[in-house]
């Protein structure tokens, strides 16, 4: 298996403009979670899936945040409009159900808005 | 409110030397406690879990504690690594609290040849 995988791995944008990062979970796998990582806040988490179906978005920052999963094997993360505070890491992670599972992170995606 | 607080932040020592890690939590009530190792610009991969009734789980020379007693978690790794070199950070969940996971800070840790 791949892994979770995530694109693009670096991305540069200016203030303003939209982003839209990207994940494919593992397959198979029932939840999907967005997190933010960042020196200061460590991991945080923004939003998560389960079965296709946002469970809970409470962590997602303001409404310039937006997150799909239009299918099982397929997930976005929307910014718009992006500020310079939205620089960080973005991680992607799936797991199958249950607390015992491990999350399964891909590489992420690094953001820099100047 | 539910927190993890790891120490070090940061660690030097050099190869072949041991050292420990340390997580200390909060919350409550308890579920599982997980130890993830991220390597520079990777994601976390997970190294062991512990539930409840375990005080001590080993993955090669990586070796986790628990003391749900004292909420208190250790990572314990034996002859260090250059590959070692990395962020360890400790996740705890909730019983009955669907997927709410609170993480640590992380401790950076640096081989040195």
């Amino acid at each position: 298996d791949a892994g979770v995988i995530q694109s693009p791995r670096h991305e540069v944008t200016e203030m303003g403009q939209e982003v839209t990062l990207r994940c494919k979970p593992i397959s198979g796998h029932d939840y999907l979670f967005w997190y933010r990582q960042t020196m200061m806040r460590g991991l945080e988490l923004l939003i998560y899936f389960n079965n296709n179906v946002p469970i809970d978005d409470s962590g997602m920052p303001e409404d310039r945040f937006s997150a799909k999963m239009p299918n099982a094997s397929f997930s976005t993360l929307k910014i718009q409009p992006s500020e310079p505070r939205d620089s960080a890491v973005y991680f992607c992670a799936s797991s199958l159900q249950g607390r015992r599972s491990p999350l399964h992170f891909g590489n992420g995606t690094r953001l820099t808005v100047t | 409110k539910n927190q993890v607080e790891q120490s070090p932040q940061s660690l030097i020592i050099l190869e072949g030397k041991n050292c420990t890690l340390q997580c200390n939590y909060t919350v409550s009530p308890f579920s599982n406690l997980r130890w993830y190792k991220q390597d520079t610009g990777r994601g976390p991969v997970s190294l062991t879990i512990m539930t409840f009734s375990e005080n001590t789980k080993s993955n090669g020379r990586y070796t986790a504690t628990l003391d749900a007693d004292t909420k208190q978690s250790s990572l314990h790794i034996t002859a260090s690594q250059l590959s070692d070199s990395a962020s360890y950070i400790c996740v705890v969940s909730e019983l009955d609290a669907g997927n709410m996971l609170t993480f640590g800070g992380g401790t950076r840790l640096m081989v040195k040849p």
